[in-house]
């Protein structure tokens, strides 16, 4: 199993340009969840599913949205970047029901905005 | 003001020693309490969860609650150079569909 895999794993962006984030996982978790981690902030989720065709927003969801379309991918976006959004990003499962609290994360995607 | 606030470090303590992590939070609804360790440039993966007040023990690891002082712990035992990475704790409410709230994280550095 491959567990979580997070694509790309680092990108450069220019502010504008907008950009996709893709996370996929082989272990048939209902839940998904998208972070990001920056310094001194620890991490802050900015949107998450609680099933395939399902999204809400999380704690910092401006600027971003997002799609599950399949049960085992869970899309970022970003329309139009910005240098506050230099960050790391963490894509992260999970079971449903019991075990939520026990999430799996991906390797992460380092983004920097020019 | 932060939900969760945890010192950043470094701590950085000799190989052997006991290494002593905390966290403090203001939610008293917050009912799940883990520990999550991310090594550099790598996910993080969870350590130890707890639910509710008291302890827990894995091996080298205890973590502890302290629900009336909202505090937590984590205790590494016989610390290796294995064991340096960022602790984090995470915290959630019942019925929140899994969002956490994270502290910062403590960066940890154990010294042969």
């Amino acid at each position: 199993n491959a567990g979580v895999t997070q694509t790309p794993k680092f990108r450069v962006l220019k502010t504008g340009q907008s950009m996709t984030l893709l996370c996929a996982q082989d272990m048939n978790h209902e839940y998904m969840y998208w972070y990001r981690q920056d310094p001194g902030m620890g991490l802050r989720l900015i949107h998450y599913s609680v099933g395939e065709g399902t999204t809400a927003k999380g704690e910092v969801p401006d600027g971003y949205n997002v799609s599950r379309l399949k049960k085992q991918n869970f899309l970022l976006g970003l329309e139009s970047a910005a240098p506050s959004q230099t960050s790391v990003y963490f894509c992260a499962s999970s079971y449903g029901t019991r075990g939520l609290e026990t999430q799996y994360f991906g390797p992460g995607t380092r983004l920097l905005v020019l | 003001q932060k939900e969760v606030e945890q010192d950043p470090g470094p701590l950085s303590v000799p190989e052997g020693a006991i290494v002593s992590l905390n966290c403090t939070y203001s939610n008293s609804a917050f009912q799940y309490f883990m520990w999550y360790r991310q090594y550099s440039r790598k996910g993080p993966e969870l350590l130890m969860y707890t639910y509710s007040s008291g302890n827990k023990e894995d091996g080298r690891f205890t973590a502890q609650v302290d629900k009336s002082s909202k505090y937590i712990s984590l205790f590494i035992r016989d610390s290796q150079p294995s064991d340096s990475a960022t602790y984090l704790c995470a915290m959630s409410v019942s019925g929140s569909w899994g969002k956490l709230q994270f502290g910062a994280g403590t960066q940890v550095v154990v010294t042969p």
